[in-house]
């Protein structure tokens, strides 16, 4: 069971929107910073939202993050099939005193 | 640019030792903070532990499911992170990555901090 609720899969049509949820606590999301990660198959983890809402360089503007409360969301806009993949948020966990990572959710792009 | 590689996986018997090594280049490694995440198979990622900078004390800190079986080191000389697992189980099985630690500026008392870059992941699999 992990500190940080996101919903397993989702799934949009190419050109559609897609959001992702992150739920978390006071302890963690409400009161530190939320950073995305995404994974293709078969490969590393790789960062893709970073300080809440900013994206690194080489991510188009179709990602996007933001956070209200002890709440983030992942937005990708205009969809793609390349979008397919697993997508994680993660912050620290200030009570727990460890770094805390949503169970990850499966990003299908019908 | 900037590369982290993991090596040092394979197959173990349960009860038995590994050390993985995160050989890195590209950036100043002693200026960084180092940490390690892994993945069983089919499951999400987990975050195992991160080293500060030897300006910070050298200080670790592990989440609870390694503390005291795993323990993470530095060699700053040779720019690589170590993970030290001891008394290894079945379910160590899974993906081991090395990532650096960056950090942002942050309201006071909260935490800015994400991983990047990552390593291609090293597999160790724990099986008699």
């Amino acid at each position: 069971q992990s500190v940080l609720t996101q919903p397993p899969s989702v799934s949009a049509a190419p050109g559609q929107k897609v959001t992702i949820s992150c739920s978390g606590s006071s302890s963690n999301i409400e009161n530190n910073y939320v950073s995305w990660y995404h994974q293709l198959p078969g490969t590393a983890p790789k960062l893709l939202i970073y300080d809440n809402n900013k994206r690194p360089s080489g991510i188009p503007d179709r990602f996007s993050g933001s956070k209200s409360g002890p709440s983030a969301t992942l937005a990708i806009t205009g969809l793609q099939t390349g979008d397919e993949a697993d997508y994680y948020c993660g912050t620290w966990d200030t009570s727990l005193s460890v770094w805390v990572f949503g169970g990850g959710t499966k990003l299908t792009v019908l | 640019e900037v590369q982290l590689v993991e090596s040092g996986g394979g197959l173990v018997q349960p009860g038995r030792s590994l050390r993985l090594s995160c050989t890195t280049s590209g950036f100043t490694f002693s200026d960084s903070v180092m940490n390690w995440v892994r993945q069983a198979p089919g499951k999400g990622l987990e975050w195992l532990g991160f080293i500060r900078r030897k300006a910070h004390g050298g200080t670790t800190e592990y989440a609870a499911s390694v503390r005291g079986r795993f323990t993470i080191s530095r060699d700053d000389s040779k720019s690589i992170a170590y993970l030290q697992m001891n008394s290894l189980k079945t379910e160590d099985t899974a993906a081991y990555f090395c990532t650096r630690v960056q950090w942002g500026e942050a309201t006071v008392g909260a935490t800015n901090a994400w991983f990047d870059p990552w390593g291609q992941g090293t597999q160790v699999t724990v099986s008699s």
